[in-house]
C-alpha cells in the first residue's frame, strides 16, 4: 500500500508570493490534518478535513488555508509569504473515525522563503 | 491549553542498552497519545498508539505506557540499536470538532553509538 505522498519535497519562494503544497494520503484514508515544523516552535497543527469538510484549525493567520477533494486529496495554501514561514510542511492520513486510528506522514515540503 | 514536555531534550548511549524517554502532559483529559519517530529530513513515523482505555502497548522491542491521572507516558527502549537513532515524538490527542487535535512535545533526539 502507497504511503502519504506529498509534492513538491522542496521549494523556494520569495516574501509576498503565494504558494500551494499538494498531499495524498493513503488509499481509503479519509482524513488528512496538515502540520508546520520549524526549529523554534516544534510540530504545529494546521488544520484537519475530512469528507471534504474542515473539522478544526491551529492557531495560525487566514493568509494558511487549505481545501480536500472529493478523492481525499488535499492541498493547502500560503498566501503573501513571510520569511518566518520557512518550515517543514507535513502531511498525516488516517481512516479518521474515533480515536483508534494512527496518524500516518508523508516526508514533508520543505519551503524556504527569501 | 495543552502542553507536553519530553525529557530528555538529547540522549547519547551505547549500543545495547535499556532507555526510558518521558512525556508529561498537562490536561489529563487526552483521549490518546502516540509515539513517533523521526528521522533528519523525514516525516514522522507511528510507533505505538495507546488508547485512553490502556494502560500500555508493546511492539517488539519498545514499550509504551500511559497513566492519565499523572499525565505521564514512557517509551521503554529495550536493547537499543545504532538503527534507533532519531528523534523521538509524543503527541497526546484531545477531542475538538467530532474529531482529535494532536498536540505535541520537542521531542528527544537519541543517538546510539556502536
Amino acid at each position: 500500500k502507497a504511503g502519504v505522498t506529498q509534492t513538491p519535497r522542496y521549494l523556494i519562494k520569495t516574501r509576498g508570493q503565494q504558494v500551494t503544497l499538494s498531499c495524498s494520503p493513503i488509499s481509503g484514508h479519509r482524513s488528512v490534518s496538515w502540520y508546520q515544523q520549524t526549529p523554534g516552535q516544534g510540530l504545529q497543527f494546521l488544520f484537519e478535513y475530512f469528507s471534504e469538510t474542515q473539522r478544526n484549525k491551529g492557531n495560525f493567520p487566514g493568509r494558511f488555508s487549505g481545501r480536500q477533494f472529493s478523492n481525499s486529496r488535499s492541498e493547502m495554501n500560503v498566501s503573501t509569504l513571510e520569511l518566518g514561514d520557512s518550515a517543514l510542511y507535513l502531511c498525516a492520513s488516517s481512516l479518521g473515525q474515533g480515536n483508534n486510528s494512527p496518524l500516518h506522514f508523508g516526508n514533508g515540503t520543505r519551503l524556504t522563503v527569501t | 491549553k495543552q502542553e507536553v514536555t519530553q525529557i530528555p531534550a538529547a540522549l547519547s548511549v551505547p549500543e545495547g542498552e535499556n532507555l526510558v524517554l518521558n512525556c508529561s502532559f498537562t490536561d489529563s483529559a487526552i483521549y490518546n497519545l502516540q509515539w513517533f519517530r523521526q528521522d533528519p529530513g523525514k516525516g514522522l513515523t507511528s510507533l505505538l498508539l495507546i488508547q485512553s482505555s490502556q494502560r500500555e502497548q508493546t511492539s517488539g522491542r519498545l514499550n509504551a505506557s500511559l497513566d492519565k491521572s499523572s499525565g505521564r507516558s514512557t517509551l521503554y527502549i529495550a536493547a537499543s540499536q545504532p538503527g534507533d537513532s532519531a528523534t523521538y515524538l509524543c503527541a497526546v490527542f484531545r477531542p475538538s470538532g467530532g474529531s482529535y487535535i494532536p498536540t505535541f512535545g520537542r521531542g528527544t533526539s537519541l543517538i546510539v553509538h556502536p
